[in-house]
C-alpha cells in the first residue's frame, strides 16, 4: 500500500536549469496538491487539482507549472529554477477535499 | 497568506508529561485539523474538528475548537519520545484548499 509517492527524492539544480517532480497516488483520490516548505514557514499551497482534468493556482504558483496527467499522477515542473525555489516539496492527495494524505517529499537544492 | 498561528514555536518536555500546543485563525472555517510531522517526513492527518464541535478525542490527542475565539488546541497526553515531531493545524473553508501554520516543534525527551 504506498499511498502517495514522489521522485525524486533528492535534487540539486543549477540556476535556470529545469525539472519535473512526479507524484502518483494508488488511493483513488479525486484530489490532488502541490506544497512548498521553508523553515518557519509551515507549508505553502503551490498548485491543485480538484479533479482529473483541472488544475488551479494557490498561493505560490509563480515559476512553476503543473499538469494532472490521470487520476494517479500529479507533476510539477520548474521550466527554470532559480534559487529561491530552494525548497521542499510535498505532494499530497484527498478523497474528500479535506483529509490530505502527503508523500516523503522532493528536497530541491538550486545552486 | 498563512491562516493558521501555532503557539509556541517550540516545546520541550518530559516523557510521561502532557504538551499543550495552541492555534489560532483568521477567518471563519468549516473544518480545523492537526498533522504531525517526524524530522524528514511527509505530515500525516492526526484528527478532524468541524465547526460545530467543540471538543474531539482520538487515543492521546485531544482537540478543542473555539470559533468565537478563532482558536483550537491540541493536548497530547502521556507523552512519548515517539511524539517527538513537528505539529501543524491547517484550515479549510469551501474550496478543498488547505491552510497551514508554521507549526509547533515538540521534543520529548527522554
Amino acid at each position: 500500500n504506498a499511498g502517495v509517492t514522489q521522485t525524486p527524492k533528492f535534487q540539486v539544480l543549477k540556476t535556470g536549469q529545469s525539472m519535473t517532480l512526479q507524484c502518483a497516488q494508488d488511493m483513488n483520490h479525486n484530489s490532488m496538491y502541490w506544497y512548498r516548505q521553508d523553515p518557519g514557514m509551515g507549508l505553502r499551497l503551490i498548485y491543485y487539482s480538484a479533479s482529473e482534468g483541472t488544475t488551479d493556482k494557490g498561493e505560490v504558483p509563480n515559476g512553476y507549472n503543473v499538469s494532472r496527467l490521470n487520476k494517479r499522477e500529479f507533476s510539477l515542473r520548474l521550466e527554470s529554477a532559480a534559487p529561491s525555489q530552494t525548497s521542499v516539496y510535498f505532494c499530497a492527495s484527498s478523497g474528500d477535499g479535506r483529509i490530505q494524505y502527503f508523500g516523503a517529499g522532493t528536497r530541491l537544492s538550486v545552486l | 497568506s498563512q491562516q493558521g498561528e501555532e503557539d509556541p514555536q517550540a516545546l520541550s518536555i518530559q516523557e510521561g508529561e502532557n504538551a499543550t500546543m495552541n492555534c489560532s485563525y483568521k477567518t471563519s472555517i468549516n473544518n480545523l485539523q492537526w498533522y504531525r510531522q517526524n524530522s524528514g517526513r511527509g505530515l500525516v492527518h492526526l484528527i478532524l474538528i468541524r465547526s460545530n464541535e467543540r471538543e474531539k478525542h482520538s487515543g492521546r490527542l485531544r482537540v478543542t475548537l473555539d470559533t468565537s475565539k478563532k482558536s483550537s488546541s491540541l493536548l497530547i497526553t502521556a507523552s512519548r519520545a515517539a511524539d517527538t515531531a513537528s505539529y501543524f493545524c491547517a484550515t479549510d473553508k469551501d474550496d478543498y484548499k488547505l491552510s497551514f501554520g508554521a507549526g509547533t516543534t515538540v521534543t520529548v525527551r527522554a
